[in-house]
């Protein structure tokens, strides 16, 4: 069936670069997202790729997806002390359906 | 323009009570979305409503929970006499359209719904 599979943590020094995985099932995706969720807030969409796009670039933020081995990540460079949070990959499967990883909560260590 | 409003944020209900939770989509948004979460998993897709209809519900629980969008008003996601597996956070989303998928959609801040 379909998942979403994603590491539970992540910790980085400050301003080093963050780099969270991200691997998936369903090949037929179109698009893939990068969501954060900061404590007791909502979910705020970071980027997003279409699936037929390699890499795709925003200020701090790299994604890259590799198609054959279902894989994406997303890349934060010079990490700070405001990127912690729970960071959720999720594919979209159907126009309004997502399914979502379990989040990786990113740690900043100072 | 205000964002998705859920409330309440925080909600406790007793075993067998009722749970009511409210979204009110962003303004112009006719498409709303609701989501579970339980504690260290994704969210989960429960139902899809536009105004007045409800377009897909495959992800809701078949008894106890209902959804509904009226043509004025909140969207509200009714949970019957609420056990404690359905303690979560529920998330609502909203969209103008869902063509582009969720491009476009904007989160509410989600209510977390305690039962004990």
């Amino acid at each position: 069936g379909e998942d979403v599979e994603q590491s539970l943590f992540l910790s980085v020094r400050e301003g080093d670069s963050s780099v969270i995985n991200c691997t998936y099932t369903d090949s037929s995706s179109t698009y893939l997202y990068w969501y954060k969720q900061e404590p007791g807030a909502g979910l705020q969409l970071l980027t997003y790729i279409f699936s037929n796009m390699d890499m795709k670039q925003d200020q701090r933020l790299t994604v890259l997806l590799n198609k054959k081995d279902k894989h994406l990540s997303l890349r934060i460079a010079d990490t700070q002390t405001g990127d912690s949070a729970i960071y959720f990959c999720a594919e979209r499967v159907s126009n309004y359906q997502l399914i979502w990883g379990a989040g990786t909560k990113l740690i900043i260590k100072p | 323009n205000a964002g998705v409003m859920q409330n309440p944020r925080h909600l406790v209900r007793r075993r067998g009570q009722e749970a009511r939770l409210r979204c009110s989509p962003m303004k112009g948004h006719s498409h709303v979305y609701w989501y579970r979460q339980l504690p260290e998993e994704g969210l989960k897709f429960m139902v899809y409503l536009q105004k007045e209809n409800i377009i897909d519900e495959s992800g809701m629980p078949k008894e106890r929970f209902s959804a509904e969008f009226p043509k004025e008003g909140p969207s509200i996601l009714r949970i019957q006499q609420v056990v404690r597996g359905d303690s979560a956070a529920y998330f609502c989303a909203s969209s103008s359209s869902p063509r582009r998928g969720f491009a476009e959609a904007f989160f509410g801040q989600g209510t977390r719904l305690t039962v004990v």
